[in-house]
């Protein structure tokens, strides 16, 4: 089973551009996590979130959490050609273990 | 320091063969897991370590899955007998422990591909 569905499942953008996507999760997180993999390639953590937290930040990356909704927003800034990847977000749900549970993932095509 | 290895990074094999697919994760972290990525898929979680104990195998398809982690270090994951539905990637992650609790940083390996003909 999946908790989190990323939205929108594809996206192509022009080099420069910025790119967003979301997340929605269904139960109640302690964090919420964000991955980039490249084709072939093994999933890279980009940055967490926690439950109690709203935004952060990490180099060209902005991370939005809104535990009302459920949701959380991926920012790209400026973005590159080698910010062509699959994203996905992950959520580690409050049981006694942490869960991590990962969504379906956004394609996202930065195009030169 | 080294990331997570696993091996082999490509197998085939005929339907109703065994395969074992074998993970190192890095040095320290306790929280070991194996997920299963189907082509366009996010990762399905199969079964998590904590040390040498599963702690989460509820996802794991018990009648012809099977894992160990011995002595809470490597951990290898079998199929046997596989099925064509068995083609995908597996991918091992591991995670160190915090103070109180996982830090939820997971690093992956490369991977596992296996297709099943």
């Amino acid at each position: 089973s999946q908790q989190g569905e990323e939205d929108p499942q594809a996206l192509s953008i022009q080099e420069g551009e910025n790119a967003t996507m979301n997340c929605s999760y269904k139960t109640s997180i302690n964090n919420l996590q964000w991955y980039r993999q490249n084709s072939g390639r093994g999933l890279v953590h980009l940055i967490l979130i926690r439950s109690n937290e709203r935004e952060k930040h990490s180099g060209r990356l902005r991370v939005t959490l809104d535990t009302s909704k459920k949701s959380s927003s991926l920012l790209i800034t400026a973005s590159r050609a080698a910010d062509t990847a699959s994203y996905f977000c992950a959520t580690a749900t409050k049981t006694s273990y942490d869960k991590v549970i990962f969504g379906p993932g956004t394609s996202l095509s930065v195009i030169p | 320091e080294a990331g997570v290895v696993q091996s082999p990074r490509y197998k085939i094999i005929e339907k109703k063969q065994p395969v074992a697919f074998w993970c190192n994760p890095i040095s320290g972290h306790n929280t070991l897991y194996w997920y299963l990525q189907n082509l366009g898929q996010g990762p399905e979680l199969l079964i998590r370590y904590e040390n040498e104990e599963a702690v989460d195998d509820s996802q794991l398809p018990k009648d012809r899955f099977s894992a160990e982690r011995l002595k809470g270090v490597d951990s290898t994951l079998k199929i046997q007998p596989a099925e064509l539905g068995d083609s995908a990637v597996y991918l091992c992650a591991s995670e160190r422990q915090g103070p109180q609790r996982n830090t939820g940083e997971l690093f992956f390996g490369e991977g596992s591909r296996l297709t099943v003909l």
